[in-house]
């Protein structure tokens, strides 16, 4: 069956480390992936989405790889801050044109 | 743009009671999502749309859910009966594709609660 996981349920570093987070999955050949923010009480919002044939890709202090192979993508915040904390989900398209959500990685910045 | 507008944003109601909640999407966007989430399962999809008619409803747990979309700005999920197993957050989120890939962007959320 199709499944998606992210690494942990919580994550808790250090403020100024980089943040990474991983969302593994199997039986999907994803046309792209997407990675979003939720903060609490609120719905997500979209980071960056990288497509099958990108190996990496970058917005300010986030870094998103793809590694069709491993089947698995790599979320990365560097310099992280408090501002940070929230919850992180990966979302995958698969060929069927269906968005399928991760359980998403509760990161935790303290100062 | 105001982005996605949902109501209510909170819904205590008592089992067996029907529940409806909206949805307006964004101004534009063909597509249109209904999910729901909770702590076991995370965010689930029930249903989506294009261009007002129901693509995929896989999701929708069972016959009590239903959902429509009569025009391009507005959506409705409806619950009849409720059961306290429902209780969960719902969100709606609306998109349009574009060079092959699409951005969801979701509203704030119904939170609903049924005792």
């Amino acid at each position: 069956s199709q499944k998606i996981e992210q690494n942990s349920e919580a994550l808790n570093i250090q403020e100024g480390k980089t943040a990474t987070l991983t969302c593994n999955y199997t039986n999907y050949s994803p046309a792209y992936l997407q990675w979003y923010r939720q903060d609490p009480g609120r719905g997500p919002v979209f980071l960056l989405l990288i497509r099958e044939n990108e190996k990496e890709k970058r917005k300010e202090r986030l870094k998103v790889t793809f590694d069709t192979t491993l089947k698995q993508s790599l979320f990365h915040i560097t310099a992280s801050q408090p501002a940070d904390s929230a919850t992180y989900l990966c979302a995958l398209y698969s060929s069927a044109s269906k968005i399928i959500f991760g359980s998403g990685t509760r990161l935790s910045i303290r100062p | 743009d105001a982005g996605v507008i949902q109501s209510p944003r909170h819904e205590v109601t008592e089992m067996g009671q029907e529940v409806t909640l909206r949805c307006k999407p964004i101004s534009g966007h063909d597509y249109l999502f209904w999910y729901r989430q909770t702590m076991m399962r995370g965010l689930e999809l029930l249903i989506y749309f294009n261009n007002n008619v129901p693509i995929d409803d896989s999701g929708m747990p069972e016959d009590r859910f239903s959902a429509k979309m009569p025009n391009a700005s507005f959506s409705t999920l409806k619950i009849q009966p409720s059961e306290p197993r429902d209780s969960a957050v719902y969100f709606c989120a609306s998109s349009y594709r574009t060079g092959g890939t699409e951005t969801q962007y979701f509203g704030p959320g119904t939170r609903l609660l049924v005792l």
